[in-house]
Parts: structure tokens; C-alpha cells; sequence
């Protein structure tokens, strides 16, 4: 049963462009979701995270909105840059574990 | 401040054999996490500590795997024996008093 999916396996796009990451989950019960980046031979790097209180989060370039009616969020990336090529999971947890449920990823490319 | 370290970064053995992977956690981080990462998936999550105490091992194949915190700070994971199906990154991660979990750079296992 695959609580977070991330239905783009990948995902290619200009430089300078925007970049927009999906992600859908079944589990009413979440409430906070994380994003995290993969470069090869690396461990995940903490982007961004949201709060199920909130439907909206900005860090720089970087911004997750969340829909909890449709139970989907999103990672916009404005302006995308080659650096940002890598695989990017989507995460979440419920309300009574510290226990992060997966995405299978989206791979993007940034081309210039 | 430091990362998360793992070691070794790469291990080949043969099934039916035993291999052990260390992990030391970010400095003050009572949290510690170990996942499996298998080729196309996204992080599963095996094992979590709360200091030197377990708080999930409900995915730990419990009849091969085997992870120990005895002090609270880093943290040692084994299979014995090994199957061809543990192929996979294993990943160490720690977090605070945040949500947000840290990843080392993780352990990619080979079994022949």
C-alpha cells in the first residue's frame, strides 16, 4: 500500500524555467510533509517541509503548497538552475509517530 | 556542526554472509533512524531509537537484521545471513527537536 506517491518518475525542464513536483497521499491522518533532495552517491537532503496547518511555504526559490482536500502538495522551484538536477522525494508523517513514509521520487533534470 | 557519518561507504559480500554498519548521528540528536533503500524506491524506514531505546523496529526482518545504540550516541546495524534481496543503500539518519530528519551519506550493499 503506497501512502505517498509520486506519480513522475521524471521530470526535465529549462533553466530558468519552473519546476513543479507532485506529490499524493491516501493518509488523512499526516500531518506535516517534507521534501528532500538526492544527489548520486549521497544520503537525502532536507529542502522544505509543511505543517497540515498551513497550506503554503517559502524558502528562497523554493516553495510547497498543500491541498488537503485533494490530498496533494506540490514543490515549485523558481528559477530552476542546472544545480538543482537531482532526485527529489516527497515525505510525510502522522500526527502520533516521527515515522516519515516515502515517496518513490521524481527525477529532474534542469537543462540550460 | 558535523553530519551524520556512516561507514563503511561501499560492502560486497556473498549471501549467507554477515556484514555490520556503523552509524554516529549529528551531536545532540536523541533520534536516530536507520532505512533501506532499494534501487527506484524510496526509503523505508527499518529501525528508530530514542536514545538507546527502541521506539519502531515493525519493518526490521527480525529473523536476519539486528541494530543496537548501546549508548545512546552512534549506532551499529547487522544482517546475518545476508540474501540476495538485501541489496540495497542503507541509510542512517538523526533528528532533534524537530521534525526533520538528517541523512549520512548511506551504505550501498552489493550481495552476490
Amino acid at each position: 500500500d503506497q501512502q505517498v506517491k509520486q506519480n513522475s518518475p521524471s521530470l526535465s525542464v529549462q533553466e530558468g524555467r519552473i519546476s513543479i513536483l507532485n506529490c499524493d497521499y491516501t493518509n488523512s491522518m499526516f500531518d506535516y510533509f517534507l521534501w528532500y533532495k538526492k544527489y548520486p552517491a549521497e544520503g537525502p537532503t532536507f529542502l522544505i517541509s509543511i505543517s497540515s496547518i498551513k497550506d503554503k511555504n517559502e524558502d528562497g526559490r523554493f516553495t510547497v503548497f498543500l491541498n488537503k482536500s485533494a490530498k496533494h502538495l506540490s514543490l515549485h522551484i523558481v528559477p530552476s538552475q542546472p544545480g538543482d538536477s537531482a532526485v527529489y522525494f516527497c515525505a510525510a508523517k502522522s500526527y502520533n509517530t516521527d515515522k516519515l513514509i516515502f515517496g518513490t521520487g521524481t527525477r529532474l533534470q534542469v537543462f540550460p | 556542526e558535523a553530519g551524520v557519518a556512516q561507514s563503511p561507504r561501499y560492502k560486497i559480500i556473498e549471501k549467507r554472509q554477515s556484514v555490520a554498519f556503523w552509524c554516529n548521528p549529528i551531536s545532540g540528536h536523541a533520534t536516530l533512524y536507520w532505512y533501506q533503500q532499494i534501487l527506484g524506491q524510496g526509503p523505508k524506514l527499518l529501525i528508530q531509537f530514542q536514545n538507546n531505546g527502541v521506539v519502531d523496529d515493525s519493518q526490521l526482518p527480525k529473523d536476519r537484521f539486528s541494530a543496537e545504540r548501546l549508548k545512546g550516541v552512534d549506532s551499529t546495524l547487522k544482517i546475518q545471513p545476508a540474501k540476495l534481496e538485501d541489496s540495497a543503500v542503507y541509510l542512517c539518519a538523526s533528528s532533534g527537536l524537530t521534525y526533520e530528519q538528517y541523512f549520512g551519506p548511506g551504505t550501498r550493499l552489493t550481495v552476490t
